[in-house]
């Protein structure tokens, strides 16, 4: 089963709005990165948030982490038609059997 | 500055048929890793290697080899393709794995008819 899982796995805005999709974990952290998709192509990486660390900001990118409850957020502020792709978040457990574990994947649609 | 050269970029195999998948990156990476991409499924860690030389199994590295022994390749093989095995594969390398992000290739699409 997936270590990390995406929600919602689809969202679709206007541009000009903020988007936020969410990402939930089964065990112990070091770290969540989050990463960009677009279709056809590989993943970048975008941010990267250790398990001490409870927000980073980065240009339009706002991610969140909350270990108590296991779960990150990524904010995506005043979204533009090339925000669109599908975004992941990937956990590095304590355990570090099998390095970063990826979620399913949110798909962003932003609309012009 | 290239970063992680995938090749091929499409494949179209017969079942039984056998491949190598090249990953090349010039970023003088030690870790490298190799996942498959399935709709719904995500990205999971088939091998991953921590330096030349080294493999590791990962997530689902049944029907899979891989080897290491130059620190900017990375080879995938396939000794019998199945059917199961289409799917999208995607190399990926490191610093480390300390916190540092993954540079990923474009991917090789692969379908097993």
């Amino acid at each position: 089963s997936q270590q990390g899982e995406e929600d919602p796995q689809a969202l679709s805005i206007q541009e000009g709005e903020n988007a936020t999709m969410n990402c939930s974990y089964k065990t112990s952290i070091n770290n969540l990165q989050w990463y960009r998709q677009n279709s056809g192509r590989g993943l970048v990486h975008l941010i990267l948030i250790r398990s001490n660390e409870r927000e980073k900001h980065s240009g339009r990118l706002r991610v969140t982490l909350d270990t108590s409850k296991k779960s990150s957020s990524l904010l995506i502020t005043a979204s533009r038609a090339a925000d669109t792709a599908s975004y992941f978040c990937a956990t590095e457990t304590t355990s570090g059997t099998y390095k970063y574990i990826f979620g399913t994947g949110t798909r962003l649609k932003v609309l012009a | 500055n290239a970063g992680v050269t995938q090749t091929p970029k499409f494949r179209v195999l017969k079942t039984g048929q056998s491949m190598t998948l090249l990953c090349a990156q010039d970023m003088n990476h030690e870790y490298m890793y190799w996942y498959r991409q399935d709709p719904g499924m995500g990205l999971r860690l088939i091998h991953y290697s921590v330096g030349e030389g080294t493999t590791a199994k990962g997530e689902v590295p049944d029907g899979y080899n891989v080897s290491r022994l130059k620190k900017q390749n990375f080879l995938l093989g396939l000794e019998s393709a199945a059917p199961s095995q289409t799917s999208v594969y995607f190399c990926a390398s490191s610093y480390s794995t300390a916190g540092d992000g993954y540079t990923f290739g474009s991917g090789t699409r692969l379908t097993v008819v």
